[in-house]
């Protein structure tokens, strides 16, 4: 069964720094990878979806890359701002071989906290 | 605009007073599904359907009920709601081929059970 793990589970960085978030999965058998943003008590917002095939997305000052073989993928922020302060989940789409069906599998986050 | 919706936002109920929550997305998504979020446990879905009148069950369905008979609606009943039913429970929709696809997320509800 697919599992997705987040590292750090929380990170806190100064205002204006770049940095990169990580999202590993056992099962490289994959679609697709979505990052997503969540807002405390809110829903979530999609940011960025990378099919199977390929090995990165941009979207203005985030980047997120995928390396299926390895089983991982990095979202960066560049030029860090207050405003993206949140939490940062990803899912991985995957073929559930024992149910037969697809399923979407979600890290546990990551907490970002960007300090002014 | 493109966007699933759910009914209500937050609740508040007692143990065993039967409560449905709507989900409705207007983008003609066959695939709907719901998740319940926890802290420290994540997203873990509760139930999907593939298309009309086609369900199944998700990773955690014990003490929940859906249905599908219209494209558009994808209610989920909780016959019975217990305290451990406490959570912060999401529709998602994307297209037939899903797994391709961007799944996109309604605003989410907030159920207590009391």
């Amino acid at each position: 069964k697919q599992e997705v793990t987040q590292i750090p589970a929380a990170l806190s960085v100064p205002e204006g720094e770049n940095l990169v978030l990580n999202c590993s999965f056992t099962d490289s058998a994959i679609y697709n990878l979505q990052w997503f943003r969540q807002d405390p008590g809110k829903g979530l917002t999609s940011l960025l979806l990378i099919q199977s095939s390929q090995r990165e997305q941009t979207s203005g000052r985030l980047n997120a890359s995928l390396d299926k073989s390895s089983g991982r993928s990095t979202l960066y922020i560049a030029a860090s701002q207050p405003g993206d302060s949140a939490t940062y989940l990803c899912a991985v789409s995957s073929l559930d071989s024992g149910a037969g069906s697809y399923q979407l599998t979600f890290g546990k986050g990551t907490k970002l906290s960007v300090i002014p | 605009e493109a966007q699933v919706t759910q009914n209500p936002r937050y609740l508040i109920t007692v143990t065993g007073k039967k409560l449905t929550v709507t989900c409705s997305q207007n983008m003609n998504h066959e695939y709907m599904s719901w998740y319940r979020q926890d802290p420290g446990l994540g997203l873990r879905q509760i139930y999907y359907s593939m298309n009309v009148e086609v369900t199944d069950k998700g990773d955690v369905p014990e003490g929940y009920k859906v249905s599908r008979k219209e494209k558009r609606n994808f209610p989920l009943i909780l016959e019975s709601p217990s305290p451990n039913q406490t959570s912060l429970y999401f529709c998602a929709s994307t297209t037939r081929q899903g797994f391709y696809n961007e799944q996109f997320f309604g605003p989410g509800t907030r159920l207590t059970v009391l």
